[in-house]
């Protein structure tokens, strides 16, 4: 069965700083999807960026960028020049190419310093 | 507001009670998609549509859940004799044929007393 294991409950940045959260998974499938979903309090789920497994360049999204080790099985998310509006919960989820189901991770609460 | 909407946001209900949330998806997203998240804790997958065909239910789905998504549009989810472990946050998603991303409501929170 495929896992997704966020090892960092809790991670803190400065504004204006650079921030990068941890994520590894476990799956013996070939072809896959990662992503990172970002919940602030009280608000629903938002996408920040998806990586297709079979693709090697990391994904990029305005300030958010991935690392993606597909054979170490890691899944990092760094997010550039962090701004209050970025604390959230972030969560990395998995997606089997066959499978419609999302398996998430246990969350990074993101904090923000001013 | 053309995103995934569920209703009501919060209940509260005494054990032992039936409860039923409402999930409307994106206009014409065929799929649909039911998480289950406790405090803390990142979704669970409970049960997934494709139309009005359930294609996937998990086993954290008991006999006491149900689920429906009559005529493929909106779908709700029934939990019977409720539990005090039945609280949590219920969040539906739902995407286009051939998508990848999921795009979720903004959830609802059970709480059984």
């Amino acid at each position: 069965a495929q896992t997704v294991t966020q090892s960092q409950p809790e991670m803190s940045v400065q504004e204006a700083e650079t921030v990068t959260l941890s994520c590894t998974y476990d799956t013996s499938e070939s072809d896959y999807y990662l992503f990172w979903y970002k919940q602030p309090p009280s608000r629903q789920m938002i996408l920040v960026i998806r990586q297709e497994a079979y693709k090697q360049q990391n994904a990029t999204e305005n300030r958010f960028s991935v690392n993606f080790q597909k054979a170490a099985k890691s899944f990092s998310l760094k997010i550039s020049d962090s701004q209050l509006g970025d604390a959230a919960m972030y969560f990395c989820a998995y997606r089997g190419d066959s499978n419609y189901q999302l398996i998430w991770g246990a969350g990074t609460k993101l904090i923000i310093k001013p | 507001d053309t995103g995934v909407s569920q209703d009501p946001r919060h209940k509260i209900t005494k054990r032992g009670q039936n409860v039923t949330f409402r999930c409307d998806p994106i206009s014409e997203h065929n799929r649909l998609y039911w998480y289950r998240q406790t405090l803390g804790q990142g979704p669970e997958f409970l049960t997934y549509f494709q139309n009005e065909a359930q294609l996937e239910k998990s086993r954290l789905l008991s006999d006491r859940f149900s689920a429906e998504r009559p005529k493929g549009s909106f779908s709700t989810l029934e939990i019977q004799r409720t539990e005090q472990g039945d609280s949590a946050m219920y969040l539906c998603a739902s995407s286009p044929e051939g998508g990848t991303e999921a795009f979720f409501g903004q959830g609802t929170r059970l709480t059984v007393v």
